[in-house]
């Protein structure tokens, strides 16, 4: 199947910094990319699509100068968390969808970043 | 999107089919069934999915009623690594492919 990969895996900031998680596709063109956050106990909520080479799209209620998503290949997405706070604290997953000659590869999702504001 | 409705949790004995129930009574005819499960601290791993037509994959089975109001989701062999919470989404097509995930349904299967 396909593979996506997210770096890093776990993460520890302090408060007012900015911390930077890529996502790969390892064996297929990601067209779209999505990213999604998931509290303890709750189930994933989507933050945003990007599009190779568009402005990423947010979902409502999520910042999009706090969330910045860029998309600039298609093999990578980095989604930066600007000026962290306690309460970003999460675990961030990406998926991507794409082709790779006759083939569509569905959503499939990376392991996911736990990230935690102190 | 269709909304989904899934049993909160199923428990299965190992070795044994495990048949996870989910119900899409106001789907449309252009949305597509999904399912996906997430074992703890992982990313979603996709399983199958279908429009009308029951879909086998090495993974599992999906049976979908002929009113596509529901379907079931049939892993063949339940081993003690299934257990993961399931999630049946609908999905339009066409729609950017947004995914919505609800509570899903939280498969333990025992030894």
């Amino acid at each position: 199947g396909a593979v996506v990969s997210q770096h890093p895996s776990r993460v520890i900031c302090k408060s007012g910094t900015s911390v930077k998680i890529e996502c790969r596709s390892l064996d297929f063109q990601a067209t779209t990319m999505f990213w999604y956050r998931q509290f303890p106990k709750q189930s994933l909520m989507l933050m945003a699509t990007s599009n190779e080479g568009s402005k990423a799209t947010y979902e409502q209620g999520v910042e999009k100068d706090k969330f910045l998503i860029n998309h600039a290949s298609l093999t990578l997405s980095t989604l930066t968390v600007t000026s962290a706070h306690p309460e970003d604290s999460s675990f961030y997953i990406c998926s991507a969808r794409g082709v790779e000659g006759a083939l569509v590869y569905e959503q499939y999702f990376g392991p996911g970043t736990r990230l935690t504001v102190t | 999107d269709a909304k989904t409705t899934q049993p909160p949790s199923m428990d299965c004995a190992e070795g044994r089919a495990a048949n996870l129930p989910c119900n899409h009574s106001t789907i449309s005819g252009n949305e597509y069934v999904y399912w996906y499960r997430q074992i703890h601290s992982q990313g979603p791993q996709y399983i199958i999915h279908g429009l009308k037509n029951n879909e086998t994959n090495e993974m599992a089975s999906l049976i979908i009623t002929e009113d596509r109001k529901s379907s079931t989701l049939i892993l063949p062999h339940a081993t003690l690594r299934d257990t993961a919470v399931y999630y049946c989404i609908v999905r339009v097509a066409g729609s950017n492919y947004k995914l919505t995930f609800g509570k899903g349904t939280l498969l333990t299967v025992n030894p």
